[in-house]
């Protein structure tokens, strides 16, 4: 079965920085294009960001590019979100998920979801 | 950007009733179209894509339809473990964006 695993979540103040990862196993992760999704305490989902297989096109919501970076390591199978200038409003549980195919593909797997939470 | 706007935001149904979300996007986006199904404390689980699609393993009682701009995701028989919250998501450009979310509880 697909796994992902999410780590590197927590506490942070608000302008600092973070770095998510996710683990993938059992499928073969540089064929698919990987998200972030997130979702704050009762609220509902919101995608964050894109990148394809390759590493190259990336893709961001509006409300973190210029302080999110997406990337990935192939050979170790590992999805990474670099998170900085950190917000209050960033507040949330971090899914990693997997794409089916391309951009317009859908997401058909998800990790149960990392919490990271900007508060003084 | 598309936004997805979603009715309604939240109904109460009984078990064996048919229920029908829908999903209104701001341009048309043809047929990439998606729906999640999420469980309190648990990810969002894929159900339909490509806005008609059964994903593996879903049950047959779920079903989608719509092209364009209108989205409908129809539940045919309600069953207990339906009771959760739904939403679209839109893959037609980016950013991609989801509608609101209906959550579906119990009458």
């Amino acid at each position: 079965d697909v796994q992902l695993l999410e780590s590197g979540g927590g506490l942070v103040q608000p302008g600092g920085s973070l770095r998510l990862s996710c683990a993938a196993s059992e499928f073969t992760f540089s064929s698919y294009a990987m998200s972030w999704v997130r979702q704050a305490p009762g609220k509902g989902l919101e995608w964050v960001s894109t990148i394809s297989g390759t590493g190259s096109p990336t893709y961001y919501a509006d409300s973190v590019k210029g302080r999110f970076t997406i990337s990935r390591d192939n050979s170790r199978s590992t999805l990474f979100l670099q998170m900085n200038s950190l917000r209050a409003e960033d507040t949330a549980i971090y899914y990693c998920a997997r794409d089916a195919g391309a951009f317009t593909s859908p997401t058909d797997f998800w990790g149960q979801g990392t919490l990271v939470t900007v508060s003084s | 950007d598309i936004q997805m706007t979603q009715s309604p935001s939240s109904l109460s149904a009984s078990l064996g009733d048919r229920v029908t979300i829908t999903c209104r996007a701001s341009q048309r986006m043809s047929t990439y179209l998606n729906w999640y199904q999420q469980k309190p404390g648990t990810a969002p689980k894929l159900l339909i894509y490509a806005a008609s699609t059964l994903q593996n393993g879903v049950p047959s009682r779920f079903s989608g339809s719509g092209s364009g701009t209108d989205f409908t995701l129809t539940i045919s028989s309600l069953d207990p473990e339906d009771f959760a919250t739904y939403y679209c998501q839109q893959t037609y450009s980016s950013p991609r964006t989801f509608g609101q979310g209906t959550k579906v509880e119990i009458k």
